[in-house]
């Protein structure tokens, strides 16, 4: 089984709607991560939390929110979908220690905003 | 400027031979430098880190690190076809974690 998983794995919808990606990780990691992708722009970090009370804007924060509902769950909402917000979104979980920066990823989430 | 910038190819070598990717940053307190490898359609992967000034090897790959040029790159010796996918350098300064927009490696047989 994944280490990291996200649901779901492609979703197409409509401009002004809310949606939500979901991210789990069995890999007991205290730090998550939020991320999207876009051709010629690399990776992108959105939000990025420690722990469970802990939450952090990334580089990309506007018209995204976050919840962090467990140590293992951590979910990015888009309150009101816009087309510019087509991408790739991966989730990331890293731990605290000597090689706590070392990202680990989930396969992926392909969102289509029509 | 981008913070963390490498050059988008396509680089193509054949196969054997030793394949160069190199990554510039721009914040010199970086502190920690990875290569992620992601094939098409796929989550990237970690191949290797640095933390020092120098050389660190793992099998085919090594890393360099020269922080005074703020210049890291990744060599692949005895390149497979198997290697064909985008690398990208990520720098670390603290908690905040930036990729650059990754080079695309293509090995022929």
């Amino acid at each position: 089984d994944a280490d990291v998983t996200q649901t779901p794995r492609n979703r197409i919808t409509k401009t002004g709607k809310r949606i939500m990606l979901e991210c789990s990780q069995t890999k007991g990691h205290d730090r998550m991560y939020w991320y999207r992708q876009d051709p010629g722009l690399g990776l992108r970090l959105i939000y990025y939390s420690f722990d469970v009370k802990d939450i952090n804007k990334g580089e990309i924060s506007d018209g995204y929110s976050v919840s962090r509902q467990a140590q293992a769950k951590f979910s990015l909402s888009l309150e009101s979908a816009i087309p510019n917000q087509t991408a790739l979104y991966f989730c990331a979980t890293s731990a605290i220690g000597l090689s706590q920066e070392t990202q680990y990823f989930g396969p992926g989430t392909r969102l289509l905003v029509l | 400027q981008k913070e963390v910038e490498q050059n988008s190819g396509p680089l193509s070598v054949p196969e054997g031979a030793i394949a160069s990717l190199n990554c510039t940053y721009s914040d010199r307190g970086s502190q920690s430098f990875f290569w992620y490898r992601q094939y098409s359609g796929k989550s990237p992967e970690l191949i290797m880190f640095i933390y020092s000034n120098g050389d660190k090897e793992d099998g085919r790959f090594t890393a360099q690190l020269n922080k005074a040029s703020q210049y890291v790159s990744l060599l692949i010796r005895d390149s497979q076809p198997s290697d064909s996918a985008t690398y990208l350098c990520a720098v670390n300064k603290g908690n905040d974690m930036r990729f650059g927009a990754g080079t695309r490696l293509t090995v022929k047989p």
